[in-house]
């Protein structure tokens, strides 16, 4: 049974430092993973998505990279803003003939401080 | 600006009441998730699925629990009957298989059994 881990639970951190979010999975066997954020008492909005034979996605200040082999995953934002207050979930895709079931993670809570 | 939509957006009942909550999915999406999210257990997959036929439910508790998507615009998720321990944040979301795999998700429905 695949198993994510999110650490640290919660940061802060100082507007204009970069921000880093680590990801670890059990299972390597993963079709995709996928980092979402979500604001308090909001929905999920989904920021990146790395398929298994990629090593990393870019958007703007955010840059995802996956290691199978390891089992891991990093979301790193450049420059953050009080605006990147959020909490970050990482979600691992099963196999795309399971349909793609996402086993997340319990998420990081971030603050960026002004 | 293609969203999921969910209803109801918060739903306070006793114990014992029904409970349906509804989702409209992206328009050509093929695949439809329900997750359930608590403060112990995070983020769980109960049931998804694809062209309106049910791939897997072995997240849901059977005896209380079903979903069903009575067409291609409409997924529902019924509690009978409603307990304490279903208060959580229910969330839908939809993906088209195979063509980049992102979960959209809904802004959930916020469900509190008293």
């Amino acid at each position: 049974k695949q198993e994510v881990t999110q650490i640290p639970a919660a940061l802060s951190v100082p507007e204009g430092e970069n921000l880093v979010l680590n990801c670890s999975f059990t299972d390597s066997a993963i079709y995709n993973l996928q980092w979402f954020r979500q604001d308090p008492g909001k929905g999920l909005t989904s920021l990146l998505l790395i398929q298994s034979s990629q090593r990393e996605q870019t958007s703007g200040r955010l840059n995802a990279s996956l290691d199978k082999s390891s089992g891991r995953s990093t979301l790193y934002i450049a420059a953050s803003q009080p605006g990147d207050s959020a909490t970050y979930l990482c979600a691992v895709g099963s196999s795309k003939a399971a349909g793609n079931k996402l086993t997340f993670g319990g998420g990081t809570r971030v603050l960026v401080k002004p | 600006d293609a969203r999921v939509t969910q209803t109801p957006r918060d739903k306070v009942t006793e114990m014992g009441q029904e409970v349906t909550m509804r989702c409209q999915p992206i328009l050509g999406h093929n695949t439809v998730f329900w997750y359930r999210q608590t403060m112990m257990q995070g983020l769980e997959l109960l049931a998804y699925f694809r062209n309106r036929a049910p791939l897997d439910d072995s997240g849901m508790p059977k005896d209380r629990f079903s979903a069903e998507m009575p067409d291609a615009t409409l997924a529902t998720l019924k509690i009978q009957p409603s307990e304490p321990r279903d208060s959580a944040v229910y969330f839908c979301a939809s993906a088209i298989q195979g063509a980049g795999d992102t979960q959209y998700f809904g802004p959930g429905t916020r469900l509190t059994v008293l």
